[in-house]
C-alpha cells in the first residue's frame, strides 16, 4: 500500500520569503514522488518528480524539492515566494512496483503581497 | 499540441440522470485515467485504461462506467447520478503505465447532482 500526507491545509507567507509545503510518503518499494500544482478552476500542472539520483530536485517556476529517505519526506521549496505562486499544491507517490498515484489532500499557498 | 481536453466543462444533473464525460488526448499517450476530486481528500482514481479496448477499475469505481474505444479518447459515464457524485473531475494521461513517467491532466469537468 502506498500513501501521501501534506500535515498542512494551508501555508501563508510574505511575498519574498522563502515558501515550504511539506510531504511525507509511505510506500513498500522505491518511491517515485511528484508534486502538481492547481490555479483556481484549472488542472493539475506538473513541477517536478524524484526518481533516482541527486536529492535534490529542480523543476517549473523555480520551484525546487528535497527527497529524504530517513525521513520519507519530499519537502517542497522556493526560495523567494511569489503572489503569483498562491494555488493549492499536491504531492503524489508511487511504488516503484506499482502504476498507481495515490495523491495527498493538498495545500492551499497564499502569498500575501 | 492541445494536450489533454475535457467536455463539459460543467454540468448539473438531477438525481438519477445519466451523463457521459468526455476525455481526449493528442500526445498518443497509451494510459488514461479518470480521477474525482473532492475538498480535502485530494484526488481519488475511479477507473483507468493501459490502451485501447481495456479498462480497470480504481479507488473509486463505484456508479462509474468508462469505455475506451479508441486510442485518444476515454469515457466516463454516470448512469444514475446520485448527490454523492457532486465533485471536480480530472481525466489524465501518460505514455507509460508506471515507474517514472508523468501524469497530464485536463482542465476538469465541475459536475453537480442535485
Amino acid at each position: 500500500a502506498q500513501s501521501v500526507a501534506q500535515p498542512e491545509d494551508q501555508v501563508n507567507v510574505a511575498e519574498g520569503n522563502p515558501l515550504t509545503v511539506k510531504c511525507t510518503y509511505s510506500v513498500s518499494g522505491n518511491p517515485y514522488l511528484f508534486w502538481y500544482v492547481q490555479y483556481p478552476n484549472r488542472g493539475l500542472q506538473f513541477l517536478l518528480k524524484y526518481i533516482t539520483g541527486d536529492n535534490l530536485v529542480k523543476g517549473s517556476y523555480g520551484f525546487e524539492a528535497e527527497f529524504n529517505k530517513s525521513q520519507t519526506s519530499f519537502h517542497l521549496k522556493k526560495p523567494s515566494a511569489l503572489v503569483s505562486d498562491s494555488a493549492l499544491y499536491f504531492c503524489a507517490v508511487r511504488d516503484s512496483e506499482d502504476y498507481k498515484l495515490s495523491f495527498g489532500a493538498g495545500t492551499t499557498v497564499t502569498v500575501r503581497a | 499540441n492541445a494536450g489533454v481536453t475535457q467536455t463539459p466543462k460543467f454540468r448539473v444533473l438531477k438525481t438519477g440522470q445519466s451523463m457521459t464525460l468526455l476525455c481526449a488526448q493528442d500526445m498518443n499517450h497509451e494510459y488514461m485515467y479518470w480521477y474525482r476530486q473532492d475538498p480535502g481528500m485530494g484526488l481519488r482514481l475511479i477507473h483507468y485504461s493501459v490502451g485501447e479496448g481495456t479498462t480497470a477499475k480504481g479507488e473509486v469505481p463505484d456508479g462509474y462506467n468508462v469505455s475506451r474505444l479508441k486510442k485518444q479518447n476515454f469515457l466516463l459515464g454516470l448512469e444514475s447520478a446520485a448527490p454523492s457524485q457532486t465533485s471536480v473531475y480530472f481525466c489524465a494521461s501518460s505514455y507509460l503505465a508506471g515507474g517514472t513517467d508523468t501524469q497530464y491532466f485536463g482542465p476538469g469537468t465541475r459536475l453537480t447532482v442535485l
